[in-house]
């Protein structure tokens, strides 16, 4: 099993700043690494898939990168609504699909 | 519009059994496969189960398996999650997602299973 390591487990910025997160993968999953927020009492949204491709809808502020077994999710300028946890996940190697434990954004 | 509405959950005792629900629209279900995810209150996410579009192939977490049973119905665009021997680690929500390939594109609201004496 795959297992995905989010880092930090919350991160503190200030609106209008930038927001980087990480995410490993204890072994290569190639580009097949996703990204969602969840708000609280909602459901998660895709954001990111294939690492790097941005799901309809979703501002370009978003960005995400990396390949292999190192990613990056990338807000460029944060906006109140993106306080949020995020969590990735790997599709290269499954069942099980896995998920990491997540990272909270929160206002600084 | 997509939409995915998870039904069924509700509180059940250890041991017992619940059959949760999801009606789609919005999508030709039967070009997808389908996931369940759930979260418990207050944790991260996990991977539940997988069914293909066709319903011929499933798959399962280790936590699960031999005691839920996915499934599908194309013709009434519902997919299904039939758990059996259920523990107090069981409750969750309880999300059906659409899988285009691999990740979860769509998602339910949720439905709380609550496993409790």
């Amino acid at each position: 099993e795959i297992v995905m390591t989010q880092s930090p487990a919350t991160l503190s910025v200030s609106p209008g700043e930038r927001a980087t997160l990480s995410c490993r993968a204890s072994q290569s999953v190639s580009s097949n690494l996703a990204w969602y927020q969840q708000k609280p009492g909602q459901a998660p949204r895709l954001l990111i898939y294939d690492a790097s491709t941005r799901a309809p809808g979703i501002p370009a502020r978003f960005s995400g990168s990396g390949s292999g077994t190192e990613f990056t999710l990338t807000i460029s300028s944060l906006q109140s609504e993106d306080f949020a946890v995020y969590y990735c996940q790997q599709y290269n190697d499954w069942p099980p699909i896995t998920f990491g434990q997540g990272t909270r954004l929160e206002i600084k | 519009e997509v939409q995915l509405v998870e039904s069924g959950g509700g509180l059940v005792q250890p041991g017992g059994s619940l059959r949760l629900s999801c009606s789609v629209s919005g999508f030709i279900f039967n070009s997808y496969g389908m996931n369940w995810v759930r979260q418990a209150p207050g944790k991260g996410l996990e991977w539940v189960s997988f069914i293909s579009f066709s319903g011929r192939s499933m798959y399962y977490a280790d936590s699960v398996k031999g005691r839920f049973t996915i499934s599908r119905d194309n013709a009434k665009n519902s997919l299904y999650l039939q758990m059996h021997s259920l523990r107090a680690e069981d409750t969750a929500v309880y999300y059906c997602t659409r899988d285009p390939d691999g990740y979860n594109f769509d998602w339910g609201q949720g439905t709380l299973v609550t496993v409790s004496s």
